[in-house]
């Protein structure tokens, strides 16, 4: 199992120019999660997908796309890129249903993150 | 709106002491997550509470839940260099039978040798 990937690791961007980042998850979650986080902040919710073809916006959507036609794959797309979308990415996985019935933990799996720096 | 709010933001510590972070949230939720990051790296799940009270300990962390007062505590003890990192508590809110999990602040912890 490699878990949850992502590509790229780093990316610097000009303004205005667009990318799609990549994330894959072989673990069957139906659920899947992209946040960036700021430099010395938390966690902010841009994305998030209960399965193949149903997404809804976070906290922070403005900007970005994403789309889902796979249960493994979630991409993320920046169109017309800012400096304030410089970040790093996360995508997270999980699987969530009734913990007091089935008894298990459902927790997210992060990825390792994608640096992006618009200038 | 659910809030989720940590404190201590930031945490000095010297080795060998005791603390304690707080985590606060707005809204009732039956569970509650725990996790480390270390800089420049991504988030480690530490701890699942899955029920009112439900104690997880391992090494020197221990954390609880209290659904009822909506705090989670992540206890230090005998605190080491090696517990330098980030915690991020994470509370799983339900929006129209989907879910997605909020987190909170983080708190910076330093433990100087």
């Amino acid at each position: 199992n490699a878990g949850v990937t992502q590509t790229p690791k780093f990316r610097i961007l000009k303004i205005g120019q667009s990318m799609t980042l990549q994330c894959t998850q072989d673990m069957n979650h139906n659920y899947m999660y992209w946040y960036r986080q700021d430099p010395g902040m938390g966690l902010k919710l841009i994305y998030y997908s209960v399965g193949a073809g149903i997404t809804d916006k976070g906290e922070v959507p403005n900007g970005y796309n994403v789309s889902r036609s796979t249960t493994e794959d979630f991409p993320l797309r920046l169109e017309l890129a800012a400096p304030s979308q410089t970040s790093v990415y996360f995508c997270a996985s999980s699987s969530y249903t009734d913990a007091r019935t089935s008894g298990r933990r459902y927790e997210q799996y992060f990825g390792p993150g994608t640096r992006l720096t618009v200038t | 709106e659910l809030k989720v709010e940590q404190n201590p933001l930031f945490l000095s510590m010297q080795e060998g002491k005791n603390y304690t972070i707080y985590c606060n949230y707005s809204t009732t939720s039956d569970r509650l997550y725990w996790y480390r990051q270390d800089p420049g790296k991504s988030l480690e799940s530490l701890f699942v509470l899955l029920s009112n009270g439900a104690v997880k300990q391992e090494g020197r962390l221990m954390a609880s839940l209290d659904t009822k007062a909506r705090l989670s505590t992540l206890h230090i003890t005998a605190a080491v260099h090696d517990l330098s990192a980030t915690y991020f508590c994470a509370v799983p809110v339900s929006t129209s039978g989907t879910y997605k999990y909020i987190f909170g602040t983080g708190t910076r912890l330093k433990v100087l040798a």
